[in-house]
């Protein structure tokens, strides 16, 4: 069964600085990751997919990795700002169905002005 | 319009109610999804409709009923729950169901907090 764990849990650090967010999962054979990030009390917004084949995707400030042969992915942001406060959750797809994504429990990220 | 839209925000029922949540998406996805999320859990999966018809039925309580009255629309029909089952109830879209060979990207609405009493 596909597990996916993200680390750390929690981080807090300065505006401006670049920070990276970690997720590894156990079993290697994916089709996909996403990254998602979600507001207190609100739904996911998704942020990046990378298929299995690619190596990395951007989207401005974000860039997200992934290593599929060791299971872990990183979502890096530069330039942080307050506004990336929120809770950052990495989901991959095994297979299978809507059954086969598995979500990590998220890293709860505040930016301090 | 790359919305998914979700009423009501807040809900707040006693254990003999019923109620019902909707969702709404107009960006022609094909499946839609209801999710459970607990504070500080991931999201759970609870129900996929593929094409208006039920796919996936994760062993969900039959105090949770699903309606998929047309493509555009999702219901989640409420009713006897337990304090348990507060939580923030999440639809979700996706232009093919997920595993079907297309995009696998999910489109979330902000949620409906559910409180039991």
């Amino acid at each position: 069964k596909q597990e996916v764990t993200q680390i750390p849990a929690a981080l807090s650090v300065p505006e401006g600085e670049n920070l990276v967010l970690n997720c590894s999962f156990t079993d290697s054979a994916i089709y996909n990751l996403q990254w998602f990030r979600q507001d207190p009390g609100k739904g996911l917004t998704s942020l990046l997919l990378i298929q299995s084949s690619q190596r990395e995707q951007t989207s401005g400030r974000l860039n997200a990795s992934l290593d599929k042969s060791s299971g872990r992915s990183t979502l890096y942001i530069a330039a942080s700002q307050p506004g990336d406060s929120a809770t950052y959750l990495c989901a991959v797809y095994s297979g299978g169905g809507a059954d086969g994504l598995t979500f990590g429990k998220g890293t709860h990220l505040i930016i301090q002005p | 319009d790359t919305e998914v839209t979700q009423t009501p925000k807040h809900l707040v029922m006693g254990m003999t109610n019923k109620k019902s949540l909707k969702c709404e998406q107009h960006m022609g996805h094909r499946a839609m999804y209801w999710y459970k999320q607990k504070a500080k859990k991931p999201p759970e999966l609870m129900f996929v409709y593929s094409y208006e018809k039920l796919s996936i039925n994760e062993s969900v309580p039959s105090r949770f009923s699903p309606e998929c009255p047309n493509s555009s629309l999702l219901n989640l029909h409420l009713h006897a729950l337990q304090p348990e089952d507060s939580a923030l109830y999440l639809c979700a879209s996706s232009q093919d169901r997920i595993g079907q060979g297309g995009s696998e990207k999910l489109f979330f609405g902000s949620g409906t907090q559910l409180s039991v009493l």
